[in-house]
């Protein structure tokens, strides 16, 4: 099966630091990629994404970071608030159906 | 409110009884799916539906079924629940994926 992989289970930043979260993945062919913030208790919620034909997306203090060369993506969120603190992870769309995820990055921000 | 709804929210059962977990979206989504979520594990897809009466097979579709008579309705049917199966559910509509709050089910 498909492989996501997030480089560290868990993230520990400064309220007001930015916060980068990794995340590899293995299939050459996956087209579309989202980032998810997950709270305790609660579904996943979208935070971006970003289609395979672009390199760089930003949303509101999001920014996404896509390189199809190494396989890898990265979410970036500026000015980090308590608020931000959640289990974020990545998924891969393949083949316009099916999604894979990785494990998640566990952030915590220190007021 | 758009919104993925799924119940019942918890559920503890008993091995061999089985049960459906249904959930409804409204916001119109030809795209549904459904995933379970296991430490260590993160998400995997069960099985997910292009459209009304089309599903397919996800990455762990044993011990589970689904179907799709309705546009709105996708639900998860457990014929035979193992404990194995214990795990949280999400149900999951559109492009991006919206989720449900999940369905935490425990089969002893």
């Amino acid at each position: 099966g498909e492989s996501v992989g997030l480089h560290l289970p868990t993230l520990s930043v400064q309220e007001g630091d930015n916060s980068i979260i990794n995340c590899a993945y293995s299939n050459s062919a996956s087209d579309y990629f989202i980032w998810y913030k997950q709270e305790s208790g609660k579904g996943p919620q979208f935070i971006i994404d970003i289609r395979s034909n672009m390199d760089k997306r930003q949303g509101q203090r999001v920014t996404v970071l896509l390189n199809k060369t190494v396989k890898h993506l990265s979410l970036q969120i500026a000015a980090t608030q308590p608020g931000d603190s959640a289990v974020y992870f990545c998924a891969e769309m393949v083949r316009g159906n099916q999604f894979y995820f990785g494990t998640g990055t566990s952030l915590t921000v220190i007021p | 409110e758009a919104q993925v709804t799924q119940n019942p929210r918890y559920l503890i059962t008993v091995t061999g009884k089985k049960l459906t977990v249904t959930c409804s979206q409204n916001m119109n989504h030809e795209y549904m799916s459904w995933y379970r979520q296991d430490p260590g594990l993160g998400l995997r897809q069960i099985y997910y539906s292009m459209n009304v009466e089309v599903t397919d097979k996800g990455d762990v579709p044993e011990g589970y079924k689904v179907s799709r008579k309705e546009k709105r309705n996708f639900p998860l049917i457990l014929e035979s629940p193992s404990p194995n199966q214990t795990s949280l559910y999400f149900c999951a509509s559109g492009f991006p994926l919206h989720f449900g709050n999940g369905t935490r089910l425990t089969v002893t």
